[in-house]
């Protein structure tokens, strides 16, 4: 079966750091680039973070660049997001997600989400 | 950053009836424009993508049309299903932007 689990959500302060992790089964991960998606409950989706396939190229939206990085281990099938300096407003639920060549970009496959909140 | 605006915000409708869900971007994406369903805790379903193709095991009373900046998804016969948020997204740019969402609702 074709799956993303997300993990390493939780609690944290402003300021602080946490580490997302993405678990791929099923696919060829190392041939798909792979993106970070936020959705504050309640709220609309935004595009955080992308990876090519090998790793080599990274993008990021202008609220999170200089603060999240996005990294790959293709060897352990395995997308992370790296947060540092967290504010109020990274607070959401965070997807990890497949672009599929099939439909030329498109999210085809999608994780459950994990939970991140800022708190004091 | 490309910008998208759906309308309408909320759709009331019943069981059986047509719907249709407007996206406009603030420039020319070409056909590279998906549409997602998304329920209450769950993750985003693709259901359309390159503007007007059907993803794998999508019913056939969801279509999309349009390119350009003006994009439309039809729903031909609500089913009780149906009931969910929508979400347009562009994918021709680095940054692929959403729309802000429709939710259809039970009338």
């Amino acid at each position: 079966e074709v799956q993303l689990v997300e993990s390493g959500g939780g609690f944290v302060q402003p300021g602080g750091s946490l580490r997302l992790s993405c678990a791929a089964s099923g696919f060829t991960f190392s041939s798909y680039w792979m993106y970070w998606v936020r959705q504050v409950p309640g709220k609309g989706l935004v595009w955080v973070s992308r990876i090519n396939d090998d790793g080599s190229t990274t993008n990021y939206a202008d609220s999170v660049a200089g603060r999240f990085t996005i990294s790959r281990d293709n060897a352990r099938n395995t997308l992370s997001l790296q947060m540092n300096s967290l504010r109020a407003e990274d607070t959401a639920v965070y997807y990890c997600t497949r672009a599929s060549g099939t439909t030329g970009g498109a999210f085809d496959i999608w994780g459950q989400g994990t939970m991140v909140t800022l708190s004091a | 950053d490309i910008q998208m605006t759906q309308s309408p915000s909320t759709l009331s409708a019943s069981v059986g009836d047509r719907v249709t869900i407007t996206c406009r971007a603030s420039q020319s994406v070409s056909t590279w424009l998906a549409w997602y369903q998304q329920k209450p805790g769950k993750a985003p379903k693709l259901l359309i993508y390159k503007a007007s193709s059907l993803q794998s095991g999508v019913p056939s009373r969801f279509s999309g049309s349009g390119s350009g900046t003006q994009f439309t998804l039809t729903i031909s016969s609500l089913q009780p299903d149906d009931f969910a948020t929508y979400y347009c997204q562009q994918y021709n740019s680095d940054s692929r932007t959403f729309g802000q969402g429709t939710k259809v609702e039970i009338k």
